[in-house]
C-alpha cells in the first residue's frame, strides 16, 4: 500500500514569505507527527495529531508555526514570515495509534530552503 | 533531560568490512529503541525495535544490542555492502505521562560510508 506522502519535496522561499508543508498520512493511521531534522543535527519533534486534535504542541518553535489536520488525514504545516534558520528538512510521521509500540513511518521529507 | 546521543558521528568503512554503531540515552521512562536507517533524501525507515526486556534483535546484517541498565545499544553491521551508506539513527521511545502519547526523542545519527 502506499506509504507517506509529502509535499513539495523540495521548495525554495524567500525570508519573510509563508509557506505551506504538505503531509498525506498512510490510511487508517489516526496518529501524525510532524518534525524538523536540520543540517547536522538529529530530528526536532515539533507537533502530534490524535485524529483532528494536536495534544502536543510543545515542539513548535515558535508562533509563526502552526499545523492542522482535517478529516483525520491530510496534515499541513505552516511557516509564516519564513526565516533562514527555518530552513530544514521537515518530515511528517504517522503511526496506527499513538501508544507505545506502534511504528511510525515516515514520509520522504520537504527540503525547505529560506533564502 | 532526555538525550540520545550517538558515536562515531560519521565512520567510513570498506565494503565487506563490520563495523558498530553506538547509541548512548538517558530517556525516562523508557518505552522501547529503535534503529533506523536514513538515506540521502528520504526518510528514516525502522531497522529495528527493542523493548526493555530485549537485549538483542537482528535483521539480516543487522545486528542491535541493547543494556537497559547501561543505557547503551549498538548496531552491528556484518558483511558491508555499498547500499549500506547512510545515516543511522538511534531512537528511543518514552511515554508522555499525561497524554499518554508515544514520544521519540532522536539522536544525531551517525553517517556510514562504505568504500569499494
Amino acid at each position: 500500500g502506499a506509504g507517506v506522502s509529502q509535499s513539495p519535496s523540495n521548495k525554495v522561499t524567500e525570508k519573510g514569505k509563508d509557506v505551506e508543508l504538505r503531509c498525506d498520512p498512510i490510511s487508517g493511521h489516526t496518529a501524525l507527527y510532524w518534525y524538523r531534522q536540520s543540517l547536522g543535527q538529529g530530528l526536532e519533534f515539533l507537533i502530534y495529531f490524535q485524529g483532528n486534535s494536536a495534544p502536543d504542541k510543545s515542539g513548535l518553535p515558535s508562533d509563526r508555526f502552526s499545523a492542522e489536520r482535517t478529516g483525520g488525514s491530510v496534515s499541513t504545516l505552516t511557516i509564516q514570515r519564513t526565516q533562514q534558520e527555518d530552513s530544514a528538512v521537515y518530515l511528517c510521521a504517522s503511526s496506527l495509534n499513538r501508544g507505545r509500540g506502534y511504528e511510525q513511518y515516515f514520509g520522504p521529507g520537504t527540503r525547505l530552503t529560506v533564502t | 533531560k532526555n538525550q540520545v546521543e550517538q558515536s562515531p558521528q560519521s565512520l567510513i568503512i570498506l565494503e565487506g568490512k563490520n563495523c558498530t554503531l553506538q547509541c548512548n540515552y538517558t530517556v525516562s521512562p523508557f518505552s522501547n529503541l529503535r534503529w533506523y536507517k536514513q538515506d540521502t533524501g528520504r526518510g528514516p525507515v525502522s531497522l529495528t525495535i527493542m523493548t526493555f526486556s530485549e537485549n538483542t534483535k537482528s535483521n539480516g546484517r543487522y545486528t542491535a544490542t541493547l543494556d537497559a541498565d547501561t543505557k547503551q545499544s549498538s548496531l552491528h553491521i556484518t558483511a558491508s555492502q555499498l547500499s549500506d551508506s547512510a545515516s543511522y539513527i538511534c531512537v528511543v521511545s518514552g511515554v508522555d505521562e499525561i497524554q499518554g502519547a508515544q514520544k521519540l526523542v532522536f539522536g544525531q545519527g551517525t553517517r556510514l560510508t562504505i568504500n569499494p
